[in-house]
């Protein structure tokens, strides 16, 4: 079986750019996560969805940070502007939540800078 | 407020010593998950093992064990007879369950280096 799948791997932008980072997550699962991780910050939950549905985007830092999951295999998070601040790299996860917690199976990251 | 603290920054140990990595956790909840995840210097995080808020079993597998312990908030973690391949930034992590799903946060993650 195919892993969380992201895309792409690295993405290099400037400033004022949209970014546009992509997700497959594993079939069958119906959780999504979005992380950053960053030296200063560490790994941040950025916004996650139950069955296709964002449950909570708190930890999404401000405005220019949006994502959708339109439907059960597919996932974007978008930055628009970037900021070079924005530079980190970005993590999908996905997990087979039931009844019961399961893990979260991550996937590769997308490695973002921006100029 | 949940929480998860792992106060070791950075571990270093030579090869074939005990090494435990440390992690403290807040949470008001009464059902919650713990983990400890892997992140090797390739990049990606590799799940090692969840534990339920109901069972304080010590577990061990391998050369990994975990000491739950609900009545100090810890979730420790020991390798024994350390390896190079142990080399990696080692999270723990605390979900706690809210409507509609689970929300997940990481600690800093504790990086340890195996010298050989």
């Amino acid at each position: 079986d195919a892993g969380v799948i992201q895309s792409p791997r690295h993405e290099v932008t400037e400033m004022g750019q949209e970014v546009t980072l992509r997700c497959k997550p594993i079939s069958g699962h119906n959780s999504l996560f979005w992380y950053r991780q960053t030296m200063m910050r560490g790994l941040e939950l950025l916004i996650y969805f139950n069955n296709n549905v964002p449950i909570d985007d708190s930890g999404m830092p401000e405005d220019r940070f949006s994502a959708k999951m339109p439907n059960a295999s597919f996932s974007t998070l978008k930055i628009q502007p970037s900021e070079p601040r924005d530079s980190a790299v970005y993590f999908c996860a996905s997990s087979p939540q039931r009844e019961v917690l399961n893990e979260q199976f991550f996937g590769p990251g997308t490695r973002l800078t921006v100029l | 407020a949940q929480k998860v603290t792992q106060a070791q920054t950075e571990i270093s140990v030579v090869e074939k010593e005990d090494v435990t990595l440390d992690c403290v956790y807040e949470t008001r909840d009464t059902t919650y998950y713990l983990f400890w995840y892997k992140q090797p210097p390739s990049g990606e995080l590799v799940f090692l093992i969840r534990r339920n808020s109901f069972d304080e079993q010590n577990e061990i597998s391998g050369r990994y064990s975990w000491n739950f312990q609900k009545s100090t908030s810890s979730f420790n973690f020991t390798i024994t007879a350390s390896q190079v391949v142990d080399s990696a930034v080692y999270f723990c992590a605390l979900s706690e369950a809210r409507t509609g799903g689970f929300k997940t946060i990481f600690g800093a993650g504790t990086r340890l280096f195996v010298k050989a």
